[in-house]
């Protein structure tokens, strides 16, 4: 089991680029969260999925968006990369007992 | 709505010291309490949990008891190595893996 992965794991790119990260669980979950860690504040929910079909707003929504492509793969798309989006990024799925992230993606908006 | 707050870091001790993290919440209902960790460059995972009050959540030697009455779940452990540094994160759910709540985390440094 290859658990939770994400690509890519370092980007960097220039203000008002545009990207997806990709993310993709093999544990069958039905649900899958994007987060992003900044210093001193923890790990913020951006985007959830509760089931396949089904995507909703977390805490800090503004300037992604996000598709759940099937019951494995939930992608976060930044349209228009801002500096104020360098981050980490994190990617996690739960079943009803705990929540599986993946390693994580470091993204650098010049 | 529910939050978790835990103590700032980070917190520097010398191996074989004793450790406690301090995690206090405010929840509607009666939630799961976790901890989990993070080693430097990789995700969360999760260290114990806890799905009711009194229960006492326990692994690698780490341990946490869910107290209802003073709303905390503090994690301890009685001798840290210096692999134990990471940052932990205390945190809560009302439907138990779905939708956590996570609190800013704490930086934890182990010094040989």
């Amino acid at each position: 089991n290859a658990g939770v992965t994400q690509t890519p794991k370092f980007q960097v790119l220039k203000t008002g680029q545009s990207m997806t990260l990709q993310c993709a669980q093999d544990m069958n979950h039905n649900s899958m969260y994007w987060y992003r860690q900044d210093p001193g504040m923890g790990l913020r929910l951006i985007y959830y999925s509760a089931s396949e079909g089904t995507t909703d707003k977390g805490e800090v929504p503004n300037g992604y968006n996000v598709s759940r492509l099937n019951k494995r793969e939930f992608s976060l798309r930044l349209e228009s990369a801002a500096p104020s989006q360098t981050s980490v990024y994190f990617c996690a799925s739960s079943d009803v007992n705990e929540q599986f992230f993946g390693p994580g993606t470091r993204l650098t908006v010049l | 709505g529910d939050s978790v707050t835990q103590m700032e870091g980070p917190v520097t001790l010398s191996e074989e010291a004793f450790l406690t993290i301090n995690c206090t919440y405010t929840a509607t209902g009666y939630p799961s309490l976790f901890w989990y960790v993070q080693y430097p460059g990789e995700g969360l995972q999760l260290l114990l949990k806890a799905t009711k009050a009194d229960d006492k959540g326990s692994n690698k030697g780490f341990e946490a008891t869910y107290r209802k009455e003073t709303t905390s779940f503090h994690l301890e452990k009685g001798s840290v190595q210096v692999s134990d540094s990471a940052v932990y994160f205390c945190a809560l759910s009302n439907t138990g893996g779905f939708k956590t709540i996570f609190g800013a985390g704490t930086r934890l440094f182990v010094k040989a």
